[in-house]
């Protein structure tokens, strides 16, 4: 099994509605992050997660929201969806071990916004 | 700011050809330096690492040097198969100025011919 998972995996929606985009992890790690990536600019941050209690806005917040339901668990919402926000959606975790923090990514999500 | 530049791709080589991809980096701290890969249809996953001036990463038949006279962690391999076909990227964590994010370059994208 994955240990960091994200649903969905493929997603279209309208402009204006409001969007959930979940991701889980069996790691164990502290940390979680959302990425997005688009063609020729490569991943940027949208929001990242120390623990439960601790959110941080990342390169790229605006537009976005995101929740720590729990350790395993990190959402991320667009309230209000718009064109420019079509993109893959990476999740990621991270834990200290080895000296460098080290970063495993979900397989994806890929949103279009009509 | 933190800043990552890699050779524009797409790069297309022949099987069993040498593969250098340049990555060079811009860091106000200390960074730790990292090479992920993208396989198609996949998310991240760590290719290799180095922490400090002068260390070697190594993972698959692919190596990278810390070079911190040159900023640079260029990418080799000496006899490239067509499973390495994938998007690479190389990425900054510069620890020294409290950063907490990963600074990524904007991708390359390797194609291996038969």
């Amino acid at each position: 099994d994955a240990d960091v998972t994200q649903t969905p995996r493929n997603r279209i929606t309208k402009t204006g509605k409001r969007i959930m985009l979940e991701c889980s992890q069996t790691k164990g790690h502290d940390r979680m992050y959302w990425y997005r990536q688009d063609p020729g600019l490569g991943l940027r941050l949208i929001y990242y997660s120390f623990d439960v209690k601790d959110i941080n806005k990342g390169e790229i917040s605006d537009g976005y929201s995101v929740s720590r339901q729990a350790q395993a668990k990190f959402s991320l919402s667009l309230e209000s969806a718009i064109p420019n926000q079509t993109a893959l959606y990476f999740c990621a975790t991270s834990d200290l071990r080895g000296g460098a923090e080290t970063q495993y990514f979900g397989p994806g999500t890929r949103l279009l916004v009509l | 700011g933190n800043s990552v530049t890699q050779m524009e791709g797409p790069v297309t080589l022949s099987e069993e050809a040498f593969l250098t991809i340049n990555c060079t980096y811009t860091a106000t701290g200390y960074p730790s330096l990292f090479w992920y890969v993208q396989y198609p249809g996949e998310g991240l996953q760590l290719l290799l690492k180095a922490t400090k001036a002068d260390d070697k990463g190594s993972n698959k038949g692919f190596e990278a040097t810390y070079r911190k006279e040159t900023t640079s962690f260029h990418l080799e391999k000496g006899s490239v198969q067509v499973s390495d076909s994938a998007v690479y990227f190389c990425a900054l964590r510069d620890f020294g100025a409290g950063s907490y994010q990963l600074t990524f370059g904007k991708g390359t994208k390797l194609s291996v011919i038969p």
